[in-house]
C-alpha cells in the first residue's frame, strides 16, 4: 500500500547550522511530493513542492532534492533561524488525475536553539 | 490566513454521541479534502469530494461520513463517537481535483471526546 517514512523524528541544531529531513516512499507512481511546516497549535502550511520531473528546487533557504529511482527525496534548511523551529510534514501524491490526496510522513519535530 | 474556513474550532463531546464538523474552501476551489491528525497517527488522509461528488476515500471509519453541498462546502459527520476518535480534524482546498494541486489547510477542528 502506499506509506511514507519520514526521519529523523526530532532534530535539534543550533542556529545558523543547516537541517536535513529524509523521507522514502512506497509507490513508485507518486509523483508529487510537497512539504509542510506546522507551527503548534496552527495548520500545516506549504513550504515547498517538487514534482518527479525535476531532481531539485530550491526556494532561498529551503531546497528539496528527489530521487526517484531510490524513492526518496529530501528536505534541506540552510542557516536555520529560531523561527524555523516546527513540525515539518513531507508527503507524497499517486499521479492521477482523479485525485490529489496526500500521504504523509509522521513529522518531524525540528528545534532550532538560539 | 488561508482562506479555508472551519468550524467550529473545539469541540467536546461524550462517547456515543454525533457531531458535525464544518469546512468552506477557499474561493473558486472545487476540492475538499479531510484529514485527521492525531498523537500516533499523524496526519490521515480520510476523504476527499470534487464538486460535489466523493472522489476518494482513505482508511475512513464506517462511523464516519461526508458531504459536499451545491455551494461547495463540506462537512464530516462523526458517529457513535469513542475516545479515540479525540483528534484535530484538517480540511484542505484545492483548486481541481486531480495531483500536484497545493493544498491549502484550514485552521482545523479539535474534537475531544470524553
Amino acid at each position: 500500500g502506499e506509506n511514507v517514512e519520514q526521519h529523523p523524528s526530532t532534530l535539534s541544531v543550533q542556529e545558523g547550522d543547516s537541517a536535513v529531513i529524509k523521507c522514502t516512499y512506497s509507490d513508485s507512481a507518486s509523483n508529487y511530493f510537497p512539504w509542510y511546516k506546522q507551527e503548534l497549535g496552527k495548520r500545516p502550511q506549504l513550504i515547498i513542492d517538487i514534482r518527479s520531473n525535476v531532481g531539485e528546487k530550491k526556494d532561498q533557504r529551503i531546497a528539496v532534492t528527489l530521487n526517484k529511482t531510490a524513492k526518496h527525496f529530501s528536505l534541506h534548511i540552510t542557516e536555520t533561524q529560531p523561527e524555523d523551529s516546527a513540525v515539518y510534514f513531507c508527503a507524497a501524491s499517486k499521479g492521477s488525475s482523479n485525485t490529489g490526496k496526500l500521504i504523509f510522513g509522521q513529522g518531524t519535530t525540528l528545534q532550532v536553539k538560539p | 490566513d488561508s482562506g479555508v474556513t472551519q468550524t467550529p474550532k473545539h469541540l467536546i463531546t461524550a462517547t456515543g454521541q454525533r457531531v458535525t464538523l464544518r469546512c468552506s474552501p477557499r474561493s473558486g476551489d472545487l476540492s475538499v479534502y479531510w484529514y485527521q491528525q492525531s498523537l500516533d497517527q499523524g496526519l490521515q488522509f480520510l476523504i476527499q469530494y470534487y464538486n460535489g461528488e466523493e472522489r476518494a476515500k482513505g482508511n475512513i471509519l464506517e462511523r464516519f461520513s461526508a458531504q459536499q453541498f451545491p455551494d461547495l462546502h463540506s462537512e464530516l459527520n462523526l458517529s457513535s463517537l469513542e475516545l479515540g476518535d479525540s483528534a484535530l480534524y484538517f480540511c484542505a482546498s484545492s483548486s481541481s481535483s486531480g495531483f500536484g494541486e497545493t493544498q491549502y489547510f484550514g485552521p482545523g477542528t479539535r474534537l475531544l471526546v470524553l
